[in-house]
């Protein structure tokens, strides 16, 4: 089973910031990994797809990064309304596992 | 637009089995794998299992021995029963459509429903 360390657990930011999300992965994943953001009460959003690519519909100020076993979720020019819980997902082998979460505040 | 919708008992007994179903609108349940994740109250997300139409399903080893998953074409839904549940089967449980036939995650998610174990 593939572990994925996700960081920070917690991280408050201004508006205009860069941000940074980390997911490690315990065993090489080629580039299988998902990212999702999700407010409470509502159903998680698909944001980043194969580590690197923009899903369809989803802001430009969201990248991912990395190959392997590191990952990176970057949004620039933060926004108020990108204050959320982000997490990743390995789907290289199963089963599917998570990284346990960023809660991000925007100030 | 595909939306899900979790529905089922909000309180389950112990040793009993927990009966979820998701209803499907905006596609058809006969594409893609269906899966159900799941998280306890401050606690990481853990994927369940996931059923495609031919009947082909996918557990995590921790449960597997507990988890049946069944396909309702004629009323669009999926479903979800978790047997000889504990406390720590109390979780928000999401269903969620796998991107495709084969293994690329997910695309949609439910808002997903709270269960809790108690007598």
């Amino acid at each position: 089973e593939t572990t994925l360390t996700q960081s920070p657990a917690f991280m408050s930011a201004t508006p205009g910031d860069k941000v940074n999300i980390s997911c490690k992965a315990s065993q090489d994943i080629d580039d299988d990994v998902n990212w999702y953001q999700q407010k409470p009460g509502e159903a998680a959003i698909f944001i980043i797809q194969e580590a690197t690519t923009l899903v369809p519909g989803i802001s430009p100020r969201f990248s991912g990064s990395g190959y392997g076993t590191d990952f990176t979720l970057t949004i620039n020019s933060l926004e108020s309304e990108d204050a959320a819980f982000y997490f990743c997902l390995q789907h290289d082998n199963f089963p599917y596992t998570f990284g346990q979460g960023t809660k991000l505040e925007v100030k | 637009q595909v939306q899900l919708q979790e529905s089922g008992p909000g309180l389950v007994k112990p040793s009993e089995t927990l009966s979820l179903t998701c209803s499907v609108s905006g596609g058809s349940i006969s594409s893609h794998y269906w899966s159900w994740i799941r998280q306890p109250a401050g606690k990481g997300l853990e994927w369940i299992g996931r059923m495609y139409i031919s009947g082909s399903t996918n557990y995590n080893p921790s449960l597997k021995s507990r988890v049946t998953m069944s396909l309702d074409t004629s009323k669009n839904q999926f479903s979800l029963r978790l047997s000889s549940v504990t406390a720590a089967d109390t979780a928000v449980y999401y269903c969620a459509r796998d991107r495709s036939s084969e293994s690329y995650g997910f695309d949609y998610w439910g808002q997903g429903i709270l269960v809790t174990v108690s007598s």
